[in-house]
């Protein structure tokens, strides 16, 4: 799979949108990109998923830069319950290895 | 629907001593991971099985850790004997084939430590 370089930790204020960035220069064209998020004492929570296009669900919306060498999570309105850890994955689309291999993640603070 | 379950939700035991976690994945979803996560750390695949068979299992310790998958639907993890360094967080998780387009979710996890 591809690696992802996210930032450690970002803050965001109640109410506004948290964008979270993520860098995938090596991605392949057959490489989807995967969010999930994990609070605290959680299982990983899947929020949305894309190839090329940009995404939305009820959850997020993810922007995919035409190169597909970055993408950004978006929380439209970010609420306390959003505090968690966000990971970026892009994952291959053969018979390689159908796994998520997660890196660090950026450790997102909705603060009031 | 019933998402991922697994049990026990959390186990202390003494070291040397064995541990078992169960898994069911969501109904019809014939791929199923385990996956281990250290404190502060992202998740680490340890075996994935397409329907009954392990098609991946080049991560998982084979000298105390084993795992089942008998009629393809539920599954076990089984460490034996247990070591202080296992103490961490075991996640199953289920997806509908082996196409990447398809989500993978995952479980509440099971909470391990081992004194």
């Amino acid at each position: 799979d591809a690696k992802t370089t996210q930032p450690t930790s970002m803050d965001c204020a109640e109410g506004r949108a948290a964008n979270l960035p993520c860098n995938h220069s090596t991605i392949s064209g057959n490489e989807y990109v995967y969010w999930y998020r994990q609070i605290h004492s959680q299982g990983p929570q899947y929020i949305i998923h894309g190839l090329k296009n940009n995404e939305t669900n009820e959850m997020a919306s993810l922007i995919i830069t035409e190169d597909r060498k970055s993408s950004t999570l978006i929380l439209p309105h970010a609420t306390l319950r959003d505090t968690a850890v966000y990971y970026c994955i892009v994952r291959v689309g053969d018979n390689a290895g159908n796994m998520l291999t997660f890196g660090g993640g950026t450790r997102l603070m909705v603060k009031p | 629907e019933a998402g991922v379950v697994q049990s026990p939700r959390y186990k202390i035991i003494e070291k040397k001593q064995p541990v078992a976690f169960w898994c069911n994945p969501i109904s019809g979803h014939n791929t199923l991971y385990w996956y281990r996560q250290n404190l502060g750390q992202g998740p680490e695949l340890l075996i994935r099985y397409e329907n009954e068979e392990a098609v991946d299992d080049s991560q998982l310790p084979k000298d105390r850790f084993s795992a089942e998958r008998l009629k393809g639907v539920d599954s076990t993890l089984k460490i034996q004997p247990a070591e202080l360094g296992d103490s961490a967080v075991y996640l199953c998780a289920s997806s509908f084939g082996d196409f990447s387009g398809n989500t993978i979710y995952f479980g509440e996890g099971s909470w391990l430590t081992v004194v």
